[in-house]
């Protein structure tokens, strides 16, 4: 099993151009995450899904958008990307039964110039 | 609402002795707990969950983390630290009704030769 795949795992953007970040999973998880890491900061939630065609806001969803238009894929979009948003951005999934781990992908590091 | 504080953010310890990761937690129902581990430049890994079962909780790479209602916390330990331990500590928490998982700051584990 590829378990949490992220793609790209690095890009470089100039400010006001858009981009999608993939994350695909092969566990039939019911609940995907995208978090975002920042130093010092933790992990902070910008959106997640709790099933095909459901999404929903997290802590930092502000100039983000998301799609989970098939179970194993959940898309997060940029349309207009802010050096604000450089970061280095993290996809889970996790099962939908109660009090499981979330199985997390490797990362997409991203700049924003 | 859940919240996670890691108390220290970053720990020195030398080789061969023992490793303490303090973290508390607030939630309003039952929680899951989870400790995570971070190499530089990778994903995140599970080292070990609570879910109400056993209050000492062994994981993986001999750490193990002991549940404490009465004090809301959930520190790890590893009783003699490798320099393969160096990394970077997340403590997770996730209510019993609660899609989300909320992470604190994290903790950087340096480990002296």
């Amino acid at each position: 099993n590829a378990g949490v795949t992220q793609t790209p795992k690095f890009r470089v953007l100039k400010t006001g151009q858009s981009m999608t970040l993939l994350c695909a999973q092969d566990m039939n998880h019911e609940y995907m995450y995208w978090y975002r890491q920042d130093p010092g900061m933790g992990l902070r939630l910008i959106h997640y899904s709790v099933g095909e065609g459901t999404t929903a806001k997290g802590e930092v969803p502000d100039g983000y958008n998301v799609s989970r238009l098939k179970k194993q894929n959940f898309l997060l979009g940029l349309e207009s990307a802010a050096p604000s948003q450089t970061s280095v951005y993290f996809c889970a999934s996790r099962d939908g039964q109660r009090n499981t781990e979330a199985f997390f992908g490797q990362g997409t590091r991203l700049t924003v110039v | 609402a859940q919240s996670v504080t890691q108390l220290d953010s970053h720990v020195s310890v030398s080789e061969g002795t023992p490793v303490l990761l303090r973290c508390n937690y607030s939630s309003s129902y039952s929680p899951s707990l989870f400790w995570y581990v971070q190499h530089p430049n990778k994903g995140l890994q599970l080292l070990l969950k609570y879910t109400s079962a056993a209050t000492l909780v062994k994981g993986i790479n001999g750490f193990e983390a002991e549940f404490k209602k009465s004090e809301t916390s959930f520190h790890l330990t590893k009783p003699s630290a490798h320099m393969s331990d160096a990394a970077e500590y997340f403590c997770v928490v996730s209510g019993t009704n609660d899609y989300k998982l909320s992470f604190g700051a994290g903790t950087t584990v340096t480990v002296r030769a």
